[in-house]
C-alpha cells in the first residue's frame, strides 16, 4: 500500500483481556518496528524486525508481549492479561534496511485498557 | 537520566515568527539525528534528517547538529498555522536498530 497501516485505530478493552494490533508495512519495506506513545512520554521502542533475521526484542516491556511477523510483511503485536499501564498509542513504523534515513510510521492504534 | 531530553513546551507562537526547537542528548555515539511533525491522532512524519554535525536547509526549516555540545536545533522561520504539531527529535548511533525519541515539543502558531 501507499503508507504502514495499522488496525484497528482505537481499541477499548477490560482489564485482563488479550489483544492483537496489526501493522501492514509498505510493500518492499524490510525492517519494522513498534513503538508505544504514553502521554508526556517520548516514543518507546518495543520490536525491531528486519527481513528472516531474529527480531530484536530487547524493548518489550514483559512476557505478555508478543509481536511476529509473517511471510516478511503483516505484523501482530499481541498483549495477553492487559492491564491499565499498557493504555497508550502503539505505533508501526517501516523502512528499506536499516532505518538510518528514517521510519514512516502508521496513525498508530489506540488502546484503553479499562 | 534520559537519553535525549526536549523540552515539552507549550509553546505558542504568533504567526510569522521564527521558532527555535532543542533537544540535547547524552550518547556520543549517535550520528542519526531527526525531526519529526505529529499532527494530533496521527502517526509521526518525518520532516529533517541529519547525518552527524552541519546543517541542512529544506524551505523554511533548518536543522542543526552541534555534536561537541550534544545539542541539536530545528528552526521554523515564518511560522504557519499549519505547522502547529507537536515536534520530536530522534537520534540513533550508526549501528543501532532504534532511534531515541525525545518527548516532544507542542507547537502552536496563532493566526
Amino acid at each position: 500500500g501507499a503508507g504502514v497501516s495499522q488496525s484497528p485505530s482505537n481499541k477499548v478493552t477490560e482489564k485482563g483481556k488479550d489483544v492483537e494490533l496489526r501493522c501492514d508495512p509498505i510493500s518492499g519495506h524490510t525492517a519494522l518496528y513498534w513503538y508505544r506513545q504514553s502521554l508526556g512520554q517520548g516514543l518507546e521502542f518495543l520490536i525491531y524486525f528486519q527481513g528472516n533475521s531474529a527480531p530484536d526484542k530487547s524493548g518489550l516491556p514483559s512476557d505478555r508481549f508478543s509481536a511476529e511477523r509473517t511471510g516478511g510483511s503483516v505484523s501482530t503485536l499481541t498483549i495477553q492479561r492487559t492491564q491499565q499501564e499498557d493504555s497508550a498509542v502503539y505505533l508501526c513504523a517501516s523502512s528499506k534496511h536499516l532505518a538510518n534515513y528514517g521510519y514512516t510510521f502508521g496513525s498508530g492504534t489506540r488502546l484503553t485498557v479499562v | 537520566q534520559k537519553e535525549v531530553e526536549q523540552d515539552p513546551g507549550p509553546l505558542s507562537v504568533p504567526e510569522g515568527a521564527i521558532v527555535s526547537l532543542n533537544c540535547t542528548y547524552s550518547n556520543s555515539a549517535f550520528q542519526y539525528f531527526m525531526w519529526y511533525r505529529q499532527y494530533s491522532r496521527k502517526g509521526p512524519e518525518l520532516l529533517m534528517y541529519t547525518y552527524s554535525s552541519g546543517n541542512k536547509e529544506d524551505g523554511r526549516f533548518t536543522a542543526q547538529v552541534d555534536k561537541s555540545s550534544k545539542y541539536i536545533s530545528l528552526f521554523i522561520r515564518d511560522s504557519q498555522p499549519s505547522d502547529s504539531a507537536t515536534y520530536l527529535c530522534a537520534m540513533s548511533a550508526q549501528t543501532s536498530n532504534q532511534f531515541y525519541f525525545g518527548t516532544g515539543t507542542s507547537l502552536t502558531v496563532i493566526p
